[in-house]
């Protein structure tokens, strides 16, 4: 069955640090992953796709196949970067997310 | 346009009481899905509309769980003769049909007592 970790519950760094939240995911198949954001008291939404190979509010991630992982990085943390980040994954011929647990990521001033 | 509503925000409920929650996604989104946030278990998945018929129940957890879309727009869940480990927060998402971007509702938080 398909998987996905996020090993990390809470990751906290200071403004203008990298940051690099982890994400590995198990699955046999070729699988589409994506990372969703949740700020506070705001709902769920889709940050980025690894299909998209694009960047958003300056975030990045890599789908590693050999490592069947897909880190979400950033250069430059800020502090409205501080939120719960979701790794997710759908899997062939499948439209329902696979979710990881989560990371806290609280970004200090 | 608006984007995916659900109703009620919140519901406390009684052990054993039966309750409905309503997802109404956006307009023109034939995929709908039903998803389950609780603590210690992240987010499930829980059942997949497209159009009216559910082709995915495979994450309901038991059969006190059933859902129901009319018209390809609004759906039910509802959740008979509850328990106290329902309760956890019941999130709502549609995506156009060849779209795998799904757009989340704010959620119904759900408290059996």
């Amino acid at each position: 069955a398909q998987r996905v970790t996020q090993p990390e519950k809470l990751l906290s760094v200071f403004k203008g640090a990298p940051v690099e939240l982890k994400c590995n995911y198990s699955y046999s198949g070729s699988p589409e992953l994506f990372w969703y954001v949740q700020y506070s008291r705001q709902r769920l939404q889709l940050l980025l796709r690894h299909i998209s190979r694009e960047s958003i509010k300056g975030f990045t991630a890599d789908l590693n196949k050999g490592e069947t992982s897909f880190h979400l990085k950033k250069p430059f943390a800020q502090e409205e970067d501080s939120a719960m980040y979701y790794c997710a994954l759908t899997k062939d011929g499948s439209e329902k997310l696979v979710f990881g647990k989560g990371t806290k990521l609280t970004v200090n001033p | 346009g608006a984007g995916v509503s659900q109703s009620p925000s919140n519901k406390v409920t009684e052990k054993g009481k039966d309750v409905e929650l309503r997802c109404d996604p956006i307009s023109g989104h034939t995929a709908l899905y039903w998803y389950r946030q609780s603590l210690g278990q992240g987010l499930e998945f829980l059942i997949y509309f497209q159009g009216n018929s559910a082709p995915d129940k495979s994450g309901l957890p038991s059969d006190r769980f059933s859902a129901e879309r009319t018209g390809g727009s609004v759906s039910t869940l509802t959740i008979q003769r509850t328990q106290q480990e329902d309760s956890a927060v019941y999130l709502c998402a549609s995506s156009l049909g060849d779209s795998l971007e799904q757009y989340f509702g704010p959620g119904t938080r759900l408290t059996v007592t």
